[in-house]
């Protein structure tokens, strides 16, 4: 079956690096994606990765890893504002469809 | 630029009722799309089109409906609603394009929508 994994809640500490983790299991691969999510809102594109390696966009970076089915989300230097679910899709098929893991909440301390 | 509207932002039904959720996008984009999201649950699709005169049923489209009037609008109609339609609904679209562009994909505000 087709599935995405990543823990369902992270806490960490204002000022701090955090990684949010997500393993794959898909009929195809077009790519891994994140999105964010606040309370009440819609998600919102973060980040994307098409090939192995790592994208930089500010002070949220991720990391793809396809031999391993495996990329991760790491967000520094985090701010109050950052506390939000991320979700981490993988493009399925050419036909645009996205497939999406539960989300992981993530909590931040002062 | 407004995005993607989506109308209305609540509504509350009664089991048996029927509804038709609008959503319209002005970026021009070709592929829209239909999700659910339940509490503390990832998105699920329900329909998409990937371009206009073209839909597809995603994977819970039992209780759906779906209509691509033109590039901009893709509504979704609950013909008969239950109470395990209760969710918030979000519509989606995406441009056409390189991979990256197929995987960026951009959201109404979404449907708060309760069946009682």
């Amino acid at each position: 079956g087709q599935s995405l994994e990543q823990p369902s809640e992270v806490t960490a500490v204002e000022g701090a690096i955090v990684q949010i983790n997500c393993t794959y299991q898909t009929s195809g691969f077009y790519g891994l994606s994140w999105y964010q999510q606040h309370d009440g809102g819609a998600p919102t594109f973060l980040s994307y990765n098409g090939l192995d390696g790592l994208e930089e966009t500010g002070r949220f970076s991720s990391f793809l890893s396809r031999s391993d089915s495996y990329g991760y989300l790491l967000l520094q230097e985090l701010q109050m504002k950052d506390s939000a679910s991320y979700f981490c899709a993988v493009g399925e098929d050419s036909n645009y469809q996205l497939i999406w893991g539960a989300g992981t909440k993530l909590i931040i301390k002062p | 630029n407004a995005g993607v509207t989506q109308t209305p932002k609540f509504q509350v039904l009664k089991t048996g009722q029927s509804m038709t959720l609008q959503c319209a996008q002005d970026m021009n984009h070709n592929s829209m799309y239909w999700y659910r999201q339940d509490p503390g649950m990832g998105l699920r699709l329900i329909y998409y089109s990937a371009s206009e005169g073209t839909t597809d049923k995603g994977e819970v489209p039992n209780g759906y409906n779906v209509s691509r009037l033109n590039k901009r609008e893709f509504s979704l109609r609950l013909e008969s609603a239950a109470p395990s339609q209760t969710s918030v609904y979000f519509c989606a679209s995406s441009p056409k394009g390189a991979a990256i562009a197929k995987n960026i994909q951009y959201f109404g505000a979404g449907t708060r929508l309760s069946v009682l």
